[in-house]
Parts: C-alpha cells; structure tokens; sequence
C-alpha cells in the first residue's frame, strides 16, 4: 500500500491566488514527521515545511502553511498568495520513527504546479 | 544553498560500466542519506549512513553499493550499469528532523 498519496498529478493557479495541495498518508507509528519539498525545473529539493505528528498547531512558513489533519491522515500545503517562481513540482513525504537518530523519507510521486500571470 | 555538496552534476557513461558519485554532507550532520529519482519508479530511499556505519538500505541493487568516510564524505558506488539505472542521484543530510538535500547527479547510461 502507497504510504504517501498525492492525488493531484498537475494543479493551475494564477498568479496571487491561493493553491491547496493534497497528500495523505498511512502509517501505524505514532511518531512520524510530515514534510514537502518544491522542485524546480533545474532539479534541486528545496525543503518547504515540516509538521510532526505531536505538534498541536499547523506548521507555517512565510506563504507556506500545512493544513495537517491527523484523523484523516492528510497534510496538505497551503501557498497563499502563488508566484510564478513557484511553478515547480512538489512532494510530500513522511518520516517514520521521526524520534529515532535518522530515518529515511518515503516520498510520494508529487504535483506539478503551474502558476500563470 | 543547502550545504549539501555533490559531484559531478552530470555523468553520461555506458552500459556495463562503474561510476562513483560523491557527496559532502553540511558540516556538523552525521547522516547521509542517497535517493534516486527516475521516471517510473519516483523518488526512492537507497541507503544511508550514519557517522561511518551503515545505519538503514532501502531500495538499493546489489550492483550498487556505498561508504561513508572518517572525513563524513560519502560515495556511492554503481556497477554493472544498465539503462534503467538512468536517474538523478541525490544525497541528503541532517541532524534533527529535517534531510537537507544537495544538487544531485544526474546519470545517464547509453
């Protein structure tokens, strides 16, 4: 079973919109951090924001918010405000055992998005 | 910029031959952790290290294998290679919750 599901292959905003992108996620343990990364067209991973499974607020970072919903096992970001720099694709990805010295990131297979003027 | 520094960026080589990629990881992080990102199978974990001692592998061929050295720097060494092995090569690091992610090596085998 997929542990990390983007259901969105390609999402389209104009530009100073708002764009939600979706990600859930499976896991049995209890400690487990929940992060997106934005890749741009020359290649590179810039990470975005990180949620952990015990924080009690939603994660924020400048126009980056996650809207983290635990019951529902979905962590989907939030870019207010969409610049045309970031046209890009975007993975969600999950650390299990996120207290543990290292863990490995299991990704899911990501959303292009595309943001018009 | 990460911190995370890899090389080359680019590597375009035959089937059948070995290559190996580096990776610096940012200072003070002991894990290093290698991806690969092709078309069909996506993002996926291969191995990682954590001061010297293989810690965890993923997905990794056994045409494929990796070291990490006193200096931190670690390489990851592919044989054997195939077509499908065409993909971009990431390394990360990290100390807490984060992986930071260095610029990746884009390998091509022809």
């Amino acid at each position: 079973a997929q542990k990390i599901t983007q259901t969105q292959p390609g999402m389209f905003v104009q530009e100073k919109e708002a764009v939600t992108l979706d990600c859930t996620y499976d896991t049995s343990d209890p400690s487990y951090g929940l992060f997106w990364y934005k890749q741009p067209s020359s290649g590179e991973m810039i990470f975005l924001i990180y949620q952990g499974s015990y924080d009690q607020q939603n994660a924020t970072e400048g126009r980056y918010s996650l809207n983290f919903q635990k019951a529902r096992k979905s962590a989907n970001l939030v870019i207010s405000a969409s610049q045309l720099g970031d046209s890009a694709m975007y993975f969600c990805a999950m650390r299990e055992g996120i207290n543990q010295a290292g863990t490995a990131l299991i990704f899911g297979k990501g959303t292009t998005l595309s943001v018009s003027s | 910029d990460s911190g995370v520094t890899q090389t080359p960026k680019h590597l375009i080589t035959a089937t059948g031959q070995r290559v190996t990629l580096r990776c610096s990881p940012r200072s003070g992080d002991l894990s290093v952790y290698w991806y690969q990102q092709s078309l069909d199978q996506g993002l996926q974990f291969l191995i990682q290290y954590y001061n010297g001692e293989e810690r965890a592998k993923g997905n990794i061929l056994e045409r494929f294998s990796a070291q990490q050295f006193p200096d931190l720097h670690s390489e990851l060494n592919l044989s054997s290679l195939e077509l499908g092995d065409s993909a971009l090569y990431f390394c990360a690091s990290g100390q807490g919750t984060e992986q930071y992610f260095g610029p990746g090596t884009r390998l091509t085998v022809t």
